[in-house]
């Protein structure tokens, strides 16, 4: 069975840092990853998909790597800004595209 | 474009009632997804459809059923509620492998 876990839970910068989100899982057979961002009281919202056989995506301030091998993830923002406050959860998707989702990591960024 | 629509937004039920959330997407995707999210647990998959006429448990599928019988529609019907299944609720829906789209969420609270 798939599990996915995000370090760390949560995490409160200044405005202007650069930062990373970590996320691991346990079965390296995936089709996909994505980042979402949630919201207090909203639906999640992708951010990015990354396909088992690239390494990495960009959106704007935001970068995601995949090691396969590792089993592992990153999200990267740049600049953070308050806006950024949210909590970023990835979920992971094998062969039937069904995906695990980890617990999220909720961001705080003070100005 | 509406993407997935979820209603109702708020409900409170006594235990024991029945219900139906609903669900619909309009970007003819054939993969639609239940889960629920309790506080600091992430998301938990109750039911998912890959498409009309085809729905499967997903994780806590216990005290739930769904039907799909278009591929706009998934509803999701709770019998006899308990306060374990106070709750949110959050319909998605994807293309194969692709982008997961959210709807807003649904607030159940079982007293």
């Amino acid at each position: 069975k798939q599990e996915v876990t995000q370090i760390p839970a949560a995490l409160s910068v200044p405005e202007g840092e650069n930062l990373v989100l970590n996320c691991s899982f346990t079965d390296s057979a995936i089709y996909n990853l994505q980042w979402f961002r949630q919201d207090p009281g909203k639906g999640l919202t992708s951010l990015l998909l990354i396909q088992s056989s690239q390494r990495e995506q960009t959106s704007g301030r935001l970068n995601a790597s995949l090691d396969k091998s590792s089993g592992r993830s990153t999200l990267y923002i740049a600049a953070s800004q308050p806006g950024d406050s949210a909590t970023y959860l990835c979920a992971v998707s094998g062969g039937s595209y069904i995906p695990t989702f980890g617990r999220g990591t909720s961001l705080i960024v003070h100005p | 474009n509406a993407g997935v629509t979820q209603t109702p937004k708020f409900r409170i039920l006594k235990i024991g009632q029945s219900m139906t959330l609903q669900c619909a997407q309009d970007m003819n995707h054939n993969y639609m997804y239940w889960y629920r999210q309790d506080p600091g647990m992430g998301l938990k998959l109750i039911y998912y459809s890959v498409g009309a006429g085809i729905t499967d448990k997903g994780e806590v599928p216990n005290g739930y059923n769904v039907s799909r019988s278009t591929t706009e529609d998934f509803p999701l019907r709770l019998e006899l509620a308990a306060p374990s299944q106070t709750s949110v609720y959050f319909c998605a829906s994807s293309i194969s492998g692709n982008t997961i789209y959210f709807g807003e969420g649904s607030w159940l609270t079982v007293v």
